[in-house]
């Protein structure tokens, strides 16, 4: 049974609007959320992550938003550019446990 | 810095026949992980070691396959014998594990392709 769920497997956007890529999780216990970029032929590279102490945390381009109560969390990208095409994998996980429980992926689509 | 390197890249094989895939993690990380990665399932965890020790092998679909860690730098996952239905991309990947307040992002390899006929 998936803990973490990413239901959208695509999305497309126009360069220079804003992305949003969502997330959803069943596990309460979870406190520790992380964002990956997946290109085709290479392994996910971690893009940014999120602790339950907050609900946003920004790094450029990308913010990330938690909301506890709803189990979700978003991944914006403002604005998107061609270069952000790839397939984004949300993560969760527990303080000191370090094992990550990831969605399906969602293939993400900048059109130029 | 070198990251996580794996080995080989692509693998085509026939069904029944013994594949081994090799993975270098990254100096220092004393936490190694082995996914799979598959349309169906997406990212799913198969075994992860801290300290070269097996932590939690829930993941392993069957006996068939297997992984082991003889030293800090290297560690392999067996399929014996294979079938049609493993194929996927395998990823290793490596970390620190929980550093200070937080959890420490795993590092991914590149990936093993692996096809079976």
């Amino acid at each position: 049974d998936q803990q973490v769920k990413q239901n959208s497997p695509s999305l497309s956007v126009q360069e220079g609007r804003i992305s949003i890529l969502n997330c959803d999780y069943t596990n309460s216990m979870f406190d520790y959320f992380l964002w990956y970029k997946k290109y085709p032929a290479e392994g996910p590279t971690f893009l940014i992550s999120i602790s339950s102490i907050k609900d946003k945390n920004e790094d450029g381009r990308f913010t990330v938003f938690l909301n506890k109560s709803a189990k979700h969390l978003s991944l914006h990208i403002v604005p998107s550019q061609p270069g952000d095409s790839a397939v984004y994998f949300c993560a969760a996980t527990r303080y000191n446990f370090n094992k990550f429980y990831f969605g399906s992926g969602t293939k993400l689509n900048v059109k130029p | 810095d070198a990251g996580v390197i794996q080995s080989p890249r692509h693998e085509v094989t026939e069904m029944g026949q013994e594949v081994t895939l090799r993975c270098k993690p990254i100096s220092g990380h004393d936490y190694l992980f082995w996914y799979r990665q598959t349309m169906m399932r997406g990212l799913e965890l198969l075994i992860y070691f801290n300290n070269n020790v097996p932590i939690d092998d829930s993941g392993m679909p069957e006996d068939r396959f297997s992984a082991k860690m003889p030293n800090a730098s290297f560690s392999t996952l067996k399929i014996q014998p294979s079938e049609p239905r493993d194929s996927a991309v395998y990823f290793c990947a490596s970390s620190l594990g929980t550093t200070g307040s937080r959890n420490q992002p795993q590092h991914f390899g590149d990936g093993t392709r692996l096809s079976i006929l």
